[in-house]
């Protein structure tokens, strides 16, 4: 079975601009969350797909917003970067509660 | 509110024995994860604890007590491939998400 695939694994963007992150599930999951890391800190979450629909968000501005496909994969957008967007953003699938997995990251770093 | 703590850094020598505690106060508790990441990679599986006691699974064990709020990963014979951050995380919420601490950086010494 192949595992939670990211892409792309780094990206450098200018304030302001917009990105898009990408996230492949692990087979079999139906739920994909996505979390923000900066540097020296613990994950943090920002939302969470099921079943193509948003199932719960965490502390972020709506410029942070999502999709998830018919296929379980997942995109991450974020509009309006700023310099405090600058993290590793972790995609985690997994079906229901059962089996969190993570993928490698993306590590984005806004200029 | 939402607290996970554990300490910020560790220090221990090769072969040796480290526990690394977590507290923490979420609304809700379905579980608790331990978490290994090395620098500027992902967050990789060690343990899940649901249940009071111990979990023990190779060089690594887990505890929990759900009525203290709180855990602790042991670790046993440290390898110096052990130097790493290793994360506490509650799945809490009626949608399961994880709340992570800060981490603890762990560092082993000849």
């Amino acid at each position: 079975e192949t595992g939670v695939t990211q892409s792309p694994t780094h990206l450098i963007k200018t304030r302001g601009q917009q990105v898009t992150l990408r996230c492949s599930s692990q087979s079999g999951h139906n739920t994909v969350s996505w979390y923000q890391q900066a540097l020296g800190q613990g994950p943090q979450f920002i939302f969470q797909y099921y079943r193509e629909e948003e199932n719960g968000r965490g502390n972020f501005p709506p410029r942070f917003s999502g999709l998830q496909f018919p296929n379980y994969s997942s995109e991450l957008n974020v509009n309006a970067l700023e310099l405090d967007d600058s993290a590793l953003y972790l995609c985690a699938s997994s079906l229901g509660t059962v089996g969190y997995t993570f993928g490698s990251g993306t590590r984005l770093t806004v200029v | 509110g939402q607290n996970i703590d554990q300490p910020t850094e560790m220090t221990a020598t090769e072969g040796a024995i480290v526990q690394i505690n977590c507290t923490y106060q979420t609304s809700g508790f379905n579980g608790l994860f331990w978490y290994q990441q090395h620098a500027g990679e992902a967050p990789t599986f060690l343990s899940y604890n649901v249940l009071d006691g111990l979990e023990e699974k190779g060089r690594f064990s887990s505890f929990l007590s759900r009525s203290k709020g709180y855990s602790y990963l042991l670790l046993k014979e440290l390898q110096m491939k052990d130097s790493a951050s290793y994360l506490c995380a509650v799945l809490s919420g009626g949608y399961n998400k994880l709340i992570f601490g800060a981490g603890t950086r762990l560092a082993v010494h000849p």
